[in-house]
């Protein structure tokens, strides 16, 4: 079945640096979705994007669409303690009904 | 505008009894799915219902069951539970039969014991 590898696992950063992620897959996505989700709550929609070589930002949050169609990247600029979190990329399986979600990268910030 | 409404937020129940869980859209959503988050994990997708039927299935076991309702929303129901339904039960909204640009409720955290 379709899968999605998120690296890094996790990252511990100091707040004010620039924090970049990745999600491949070993098969094509149509479409790929940034989540983040906090602690005991539901994971909440960033950014959607659509097209290879896509590019979209999203306040301090730019995402890319890799133009393989299989890898996408989560870049988040001047990082603040708010950002910490779980950050999940997501696509749609064929057919479009259900979400296929990566591993996740674990973000803390430290002030 | 309502997002999606989970209820209830946390449950705990005993091995072999049965739960059920309720998931209201966001409002102009017609499409509901339901994911299980083990602790550490990704959400997994578990089934879809749109049109009041169950589009598509997760590799879940028939112990798992749903509904929806006409006005859209819907209930997931555990029969049987075990030790390892224990999880955080998410439910997401969108539009028109497809899982896309999903938006999901807070969870409903449920502990088996």
């Amino acid at each position: 079945g379709q899968q999605l590898n998120q690296s890094p696992q996790s990252m511990f950063i100091q707040e004010g640096e620039d924090v970049s992620m990745n999600c491949t897959s070993s098969s094509i996505f149509n479409t790929w979705l940034w989540y983040k989700q906090d602690p005991g709550e539901g994971p909440v929609l960033l950014i959607a994007l659509y097209k290879a070589g896509e590019l979209t930002s999203n306040g301090r949050l730019t995402a890319q669409f890799g133009i393989t169609r299989k890898d996408s990247f989560l870049n988040i600029s001047a990082s603040i303690p708010s950002d910490v979190g779980i950050y999940f990329c997501a696509g749609p399986s064929t057919g479009f009904q259900k979400l296929v979600f990566g591993t996740g990268t674990r973000l803390l910030v430290s002030p | 505008d309502a997002g999606v409404t989970q209820s209830p937020t946390h449950l705990i129940k005993t091995r072999g009894q049965q739960v059920t869980l309720r998931c209201s859209p966001k409002s102009g959503h017609d499409t509901v799915s339901w994911y299980q988050q083990a602790l550490g994990q990704g959400p997994q997708f578990i089934f879809q219902y749109y049109e009041e039927e169950e589009r598509q299935r997760g590799n879940f076991p028939d112990r798992f069951s749903g509904h929806q309702f006409p006005n859209y929303s819907s209930e997931l129901n555990v029969n049987a539970l075990l030790l390892g339904d224990s999880a955080l039960y998410l439910c997401a909204s969108s539009l028109g039969g497809l899982g896309t640009e999903a938006f999901f409720g807070q969870g409903t955290r449920l502990t088996v014991v």
